[in-house]
């Protein structure tokens, strides 16, 4: 398997622009994360889904952010409009099990975003 | 307010010696901990990890250690080797939490 597949690996835009990334999990993973990296706070979980469904949003930072999962093999991270403090690299992770219990989780290698 | 703490942004270790990697947590609910590694421009790769049932759990020179009471574990690695430089983040999770992630540490083996 290939791993976790995000597109694109660096986007850069202007404030205001519509930004879309994207995650193909491993196949058969139950499970999928999404993690935003910055300096000051770490990696933090913005949203997870398990077969599928969004189990929790709580960490989406505002509502400019949406994440959908239309099937088992892709998932989204939309930003409209997108604003300079929403720069960061941001990780989509996969695990296996229907629970998200004890399994480690797999990273795909991250979209820098840049917005200006 | 972050449930995992890595408290040292940055550590230097030379070849050959003994880096330690601290980690404390405030969920006394965690009672899975894991380490994870990571290069530049590259996601997060795991790395070692143990559960609250356990004090310690050993994978070649890598050994990670975990003080319940303290609420503390750490990660050992002897010898340190050049290709060890890297950032590595504590995760915890309980449950059926998603893991929660330490704002990592900047490992420089120097050689």
């Amino acid at each position: 398997d290939a791993g976790v597949i995000q597109s694109p690996r660096h986007e850069v835009t202007e404030m205001g622009q519509e930004v879309t990334l994207r995650c193909k999990p491993i196949s058969g993973h139950n499970s999928l994360f999404w993690y935003r990296q910055t300096m000051m706070r770490g990696l933090e979980l913005l949203i997870y889904f398990n077969n599928n469904v969004p189990i929790d949003d709580s960490g989406m930072p505002e509502d400019r952010f949406s994440a959908k999962m239309p099937n088992a093999s892709f998932s989204t991270l939309k930003i409209q409009p997108s604003e300079p403090r929403d720069s960061a690299v941001y990780f989509c992770a996969s695990s296996l099990g229907d629970r998200i219990l004890n399994t480690e989780a797999f990273f795909g290698q991250g979209t820098r975003l840049t917005v200006v | 307010d972050q449930q995992v703490k890595q408290n040292s942004p940055s550590l230097s270790v030379q070849e050959g010696r003994i880096s330690i990697l601290n980690c404390d947590y405030t969920n006394s609910m965690f009672d899975y901990f894991l380490w994870y590694k990571k290069y530049p421009a590259e996601g997060p790769t795991f790395l070692i990890s143990i559960s609250s049932i356990k004090d310690k759990n050993e994978d070649g020179r890598f050994t990670v250690f975990l003080n319940k009471s303290a609420k503390h574990l750490s990660l050992h690695i002897v010898p340190s080797q050049p290709g060890d430089s890297a950032v590595y983040f504590c995760a915890a999770s309980s449950g059926n939490t998603p893991l929660v992630f330490g704002k990592g540490t900047r490992l420089s083996v120097i050689a």
